[in-house]
């Protein structure tokens, strides 16, 4: 079965700390994808990337940065984290061509707590 | 960026009673893709349904269709002899094809199936 898995389910951090959030596919798919959840704001775009070390800002990729170094691995870094930054952090990945017969596979997402 | 608009932030059926959940959208594109993503409270997100933007023909899933009105970028979901497995929220998504790959999600509703 693929998957896509997200390293924390529930994280909280302090305010001012560099926070990572990891996310590893099994499926060979060059595509992934950072996205945070809110109510009534739905799913944002941070970042996303379409290849190793090739990355690409999202909606709001303000106070995030990205890091791809291999083709399973999409990394999340909040530089400095602040409570704003309270959120659900869903990760995603898809293959390459016609990418949309297949949509996106997701993650279980990582519920992250700024105090 | 796309625009995906729910206009139903929460909804409410009965059991084995019919339910549709509403989604608007604004593209210039004439080739797209859409879709019915389902988060139930396990969090992970699970493809619904998909419809391309070329078929007249609305697409089915078992209990799942769709009402793919293209003239009027309306893409609504009908769920028939709705299940208390079917509570969850419901993301409507806006793909345009190609290398791109980019989502756009709507606000999603939030279903509620009463026994």
């Amino acid at each position: 079965d693929v998957k896509v898995t997200q390293s924390s389910r529930y994280l909280v951090k302090r305010t001012g700390e560099k926070v990572f959030l990891e996310c590893v596919q099994d499926m060979d798919h060059e595509n992934m994808f950072w996205y945070r959840q809110d109510p009534g704001l739905g799913l944002r775009l941070i970042y996303f990337s379409y290849d190793v070390k090739m990355k690409e800002k999202g909606d709001i990729p303000e106070g995030y940065s990205v890091s791809r170094e291999k083709k399973e691995r999409f990394s999340l870094i909040l530089e400095s984290a602040s409570t704003n930054q309270t959120s659900m952090y869903l990760c995603a990945s898809s293959p390459p061509r016609d990418p949309t017969n297949y949509g996106y596979t997701f993650g279980s997402g990582t519920r992250l707590t700024v105090v | 960026a796309q625009t995906v608009t729910q206009s139903q932030p929460e909804m409410s059926v009965q059991e084995a009673e019919t339910v549709t959940l509403s989604c608007t959208y604004d593209t210039s594109e004439s080739d797209y893709y859409l879709f019915w993503y389902k988060q139930p409270p396990s969090r992970q997100m699970i493809l619904v349904i998909r419809q391309e933007a070329y078929k007249q023909q609305n697409a089915t899933e078992n209990r799942f269709s769709v009402n793919f009105q293209k003239a009027a970028k309306s893409f609504s979901l009908k769920i028939s002899d709705s299940q208390l497995g079917d509570a969850a929220m419901y993301f409507c998504a806006y793909n345009g094809g190609g290398t791109g790959n980019q989502f756009y999600f709507g606000t999603g509703t939030s279903l509620t199936v009463i026994p």
